[in-house]
């Protein structure tokens, strides 16, 4: 069974400095990886994924992750954090073709920003 | 509306009751997932549709737990002879068909039994 582990629950940085969050996933297969971000009263808003490909991949609002098979981990990075940062952050490994969008989600980082 | 769709925003019901909650996903999205969180939790896997069938409803607890998609386009989440335990926030989101593709998330709805 697939499963993924964040061993940050809290994570608390000054505005400005840099930013990783440690993911590490359990999967039989090439996995589907995605990084979501959960503000307060929001939706989860997905900040990018890795199918294939190029490993280390972009997304939104600035962050970038890189896929290492061999520590099993999808770290998310970003070089200069901001206060509107401030949420729970939530990596997850999806089911692949057959699945489609049938996620595992860690249990989540909340990020702090100090101002 | 431009996202999906989750109602009621909020629920309170007694132990023992019976609760519908309501996703409208994104309009053209064949795919349909609902998920549960519970406090402290990151989302779990409850349901996904495909069109109107169920294509794997292994994250379902238990027989009090059903959900339909009778026309391809809503969904509803029923839950019988409600517990404590249910008590959670629960996540509807739509995509495209295929892996390939993004899920967008409702905002859910948060479940209280009291």
């Amino acid at each position: 069974a697939q499963s993924v582990t964040q061993p940050d629950i809290h994570i608390t940085v000054s505005e400005g400095a840099s930013l990783e969050l440690r993911c590490n996933y359990s999967y039989g297969a090439t996995p589907y990886l995605f990084w979501y971000v959960q503000s307060p009263g929001q939706g989860l808003q997905l900040l990018l994924k890795y199918f294939s490909g190029d490993t280390l991949v972009q997304g939104i609002k600035g962050f970038e992750a890189e896929f290492k098979r061999s520590q099993s981990s999808f770290n998310l990075r970003k070089p200069s954090v901001h206060w509107s940062d401030a949420a729970e952050y939530f990596c997850a490994v999806g089911a692949g073709a057959g699945g489609g969008n049938k996620l595992t989600f860690g249990t989540g980082t909340q990020l702090k920003v100090e101002l | 509306g431009a996202g999906v769709s989750q109602t009621p925003s909020n629920k309170v019901t007694e132990k023992g009751k019976y609760v519908e909650l309501r996703c409208d996903p994104i309009s053209g999205h064949t795919a349909l997932y609902w998920y549960r969180q519970s406090l402290g939790q990151g989302p779990e896997f409850l349901i996904y549709f495909q069109g109107t069938g169920a294509a794997d409803d292994s994250g379902l607890p238990n027989d009090r737990f059903f959900a339909v998609r009778p026309e391809g386009s809503v969904s509803t989440l029923k839950i019988q002879r409600t517990e404590r335990g249910d008590s959670a926030v629960y996540l509807c989101a739509s995509s495209f068909a295929g892996a390939n593709t993004e899920a967008f998330f409702g905002q859910g709805t948060r479940l209280t039994v009291v």
